[in-house]
């Protein structure tokens, strides 16, 4: 299967900052990554579908101003969380699909602490 | 609309014991069926499948499908405490991923 990076695995950082998260496709050119957040003990929540050279396609509910996603590479994939707040808390999950499209490798998550 | 539902919620067995999990879908344009292990991390993939009445079987693990009744079923026998995690179940139909809720196991020792 695909191997898929992300990095930091662990921040925390003051209210008001930005974070920026990457997810790297290490072993297969992704043209979609998916972004998923995780809050605790809850199932994971699609919170946009990356795609390389073009915009992101936000699901709804979800603020595109807030989370910033950039899919520059067939590699590579970055999620800016704006003006972090303690709500943004959370698991942050990439994924990419390989397999003819039909199969979907996590990579090993992002946990933000925003204090 | 497109719903995967997975039973139960969560589930307590001892050491030694099969379990199965259930996972059910609605969903137009069926293109797979995958499933998970998350434990303290992101999940881990585990199988995929894609025909009815095909088992997929890894260790003590396996899986299979039933596209007319719509629904997989994960068997876990002898588990350990090892296999304690929420295991998810996802619908592809085509570049939609919809996810159940999963269902969480404790193996007791």
């Amino acid at each position: 299967g695909a191997v898929v990076s992300q990095h930091p695995s662990w921040v925390i950082c003051k209210s008001g900052t930005s974070v920026k998260i990457e997810c790297r496709s290490l072993d297969f050119q992704a043209t979609t990554m998916f972004w998923y957040r995780q809050f605790p003990k809850q199932s994971l929540m699609l919170m946009a579908t990356s795609n390389e050279g073009s915009k992101a396609t936000y699901e709804q509910g979800v603020e595109k101003d807030k989370f910033l996603i950039n899919h520059a590479s067939l590699t590579l994939s970055t999620l800016t969380v704006t003006s972090a707040h303690p709500e943004d808390s959370s698991f942050y999950i990439c994924s990419v699909i390989a397999g003819g499209r039909w199969t979907q490798y996590f990579g090993p998550g992002t946990r933000l602490l925003v204090l | 609309e497109d719903k995967v539902v997975q039973s139960p919620l969560s589930l307590v067995v001892h050491e030694g014991d099969t379990v199965t999990l259930n996972c059910s879908y609605e969903v137009t344009n069926f293109r797979s069926l995958l499933w998970y292990k998350q434990e303290k991390k992101a999940p881990t993939f585990l199988f995929m499948l894609t025909s009815s009445g095909i088992e997929k079987k890894s260790g003590r693990l396996s899986s299979i499908l039933d596209k007319k009744e719509l629904f997989s079923i994960l068997n876990i026998t002898a588990t350990q405490t090892g296999d304690s995690a929420v295991y998810l179940c996802a619908v592809n139909t085509g570049n939609q991923f919809y996810f159940g809720t999963g269902t969480s196991l404790t193996v007791i020792p």
